[in-house]
């Protein structure tokens, strides 16, 4: 099993959709968890940032950590083309390596 | 630009030959991570620094890749004897000691070895 697990889609929705995209881990030392946006032949775009459990909102962006489940979301609201991209979420203990999901590929069609 | 800086961009090498990458971090950042992506994956671990000194390796990291810091600035990722397997894209990213972990990456190095 891996440390941190991710359905890679790939997702297709229309403009203006809530999209919602997740992850699983089995660490239960992470405690940092971020959602990266990667372009292709690009690198990661940092979008979101979260220490713990919570909700943190940024725009159209959310991002929901429940540390009991293990499990982390990011939720798009009115979705537009340019948010189609790969999304990588990713998690660390204190202050080192991040580990990723394999990323989950969005498409938003016009 | 004040972002992650990689160099160079695309590389493409023969089989069994070295090569070298440069990753010039955000200046006020003193961590500096090295990640490896493949086609339809996430970046994997390779290594990282504080400063100048190297603080974990993965286990993906064979003897025949070294990583480099000197004077805690920018960094070098030096492939020997390189393999087809190698072929992938090489991350760098940045961050600053401390509770805040939020890492930035670079436009990353794409190796292909023929």
């Amino acid at each position: 099993q891996k440390e941190v697990e991710q359905d890679p889609g790939p997702l297709s929705v229309p403009e203006g959709a809530i999209v919602s995209l997740n992850c699983t881990y089995s660490n239960s030392a992470f405690q940092y968890f971020m959602w990266y946006r990667q372009y292709s032949r690009k690198g990661p775009e940092l979008l979101m940032y979260t220490y713990s459990s919570g909700n943190k909102e940024d725009g159209r962006f959310t991002a929901q950590v429940d540390k009991s489940s293990k499990y982390i979301s990011l939720f798009i609201r009115d979705s537009q083309p340019s948010d189609s991209a790969t999304y990588l979420c990713a998690m660390s203990e204190m202050n080192n390596d991040m580990r990723f999901g394999a990323g989950t590929r969005l498409t938003v069609k016009p | 630009d004040t972002g992650v800086s990689q160099d160079p961009r695309h590389k493409i090498t023969k089989r069994g030959q070295n090569v070298t990458f440069r990753c010039d971090p955000i200046s006020e950042h003193n961590r500096l991570y090295w990640y490896r992506q493949t086609l339809g994956q996430g970046p994997e671990f390779l290594t990282y620094f504080q400063n100048e000194a190297q603080l974990e390796k993965s286990r993906l990291l064979s003897d025949r890749f070294s990583a480099e810091r000197p004077k805690g600035s920018f960094s070098t990722l030096e492939i020997q004897r390189t393999e087809q397997g190698d072929s992938a894209m090489y991350l760098c990213a940045s961050s600053q000691q401390g509770g805040n972990t939020e890492a930035f990456f670079g436009q990353g190095t794409r190796l292909t070895v023929v």
